[in-house]
């Protein structure tokens, strides 16, 4: 099977603008979730979307929203782009959350200038 | 909220060398998953751990998580250089509705350093 795929791999953007980040998981996988990592504060839990539905968000603010489509693709958006968003955006995909084993995708680094 | 605080932060070793990497949580875990990163680059699954005294090996790396289930150590044994990254622990945690879903919440990582 192929593994967790996310477009593009590597993204430079200006403050202000928005930005749409693409995952697709691994085939039969419904669940995925996004993290945002960064040297300050980690890795830390953005949302996770099962079946198109939101099951659950982390603590960030409303510029960061994603959505997923009828074949298990996500999308993750971030809008009015700060010097602060600037990290490493990762996807994880599972069968069906986290009490089944859950595989990382490459990344997407942002930056934001 | 939950937190996870891994031991030691870094860790330097000379090839062949066994080594020891621990991760204690605040609350029981329901689920603790073991990852390596090579810096910038995606996580690797390496081991996820769902019951009290289990215990998962994968070539030269064992796993336990303890009968209480708030930590969890990774062993690696006669380390080699590709043993060499970070090592992450993400753990899931059961919120108020009963299930975490999809989230994991992770530790600060352990950097790995492997001399030939």
């Amino acid at each position: 099977k192929a593994g967790v795929t996310q477009t593009p791999r590597y993204l430079i953007k200006t403050r202000g603008q928005q930005v749409t980040l693409s995952c697709s998981p691994i085939s039969g996988h419904r669940s995925v979730s996004w993290y945002q990592q960064t040297p300050g504060q980690g890795l830390q839990f953005l949302f996770e979307y099962f079946s198109e539905t939101q099951r659950n968000k982390g603590n960030f603010p409303g510029r960061f929203s994603g959505r997923q489509f009828s074949n298990s693709r996500s999308e993750m958006n971030v809008s009015t782009l700060e010097l602060g968003d600037s990290a490493l955006y990762l996807c994880a995909s599972s069968s069906r959350g986290v009490s089944y084993e859950q595989y990382f995708g490459p990344g997407t680094r942002l930056t934001v200038t | 909220s939950q937190e996870l605080e891994q031991s030691p932060q870094s860790l330097i070793v000379q090839e062949g060398k066994n080594l020891t990497i621990n991760c204690t949580s605040s609350k029981t875990l329901y689920g603790l998953y073991w990852y390596k990163q090579k810096y910038g680059e995606g996580l690797i699954f390496l081991m996820m751990l769902q019951k009290g005294g289990e215990e998962k090996s994968h070539e030269k790396i064992t796993a336990k998580l303890d009968e209480k289930k708030q930590q969890s150590s990774l062993h690696i044994t006669a380390s080699q250089p590709s043993h060499a990254g970070i090592y992450l622990c993400g753990a899931a945690s059961a919120n108020a509705g009963g299930t975490s879903y999809g989230k994991l919440t992770f530790g600060q990582g352990t950097i790995l350093t492997v001399h030939p």
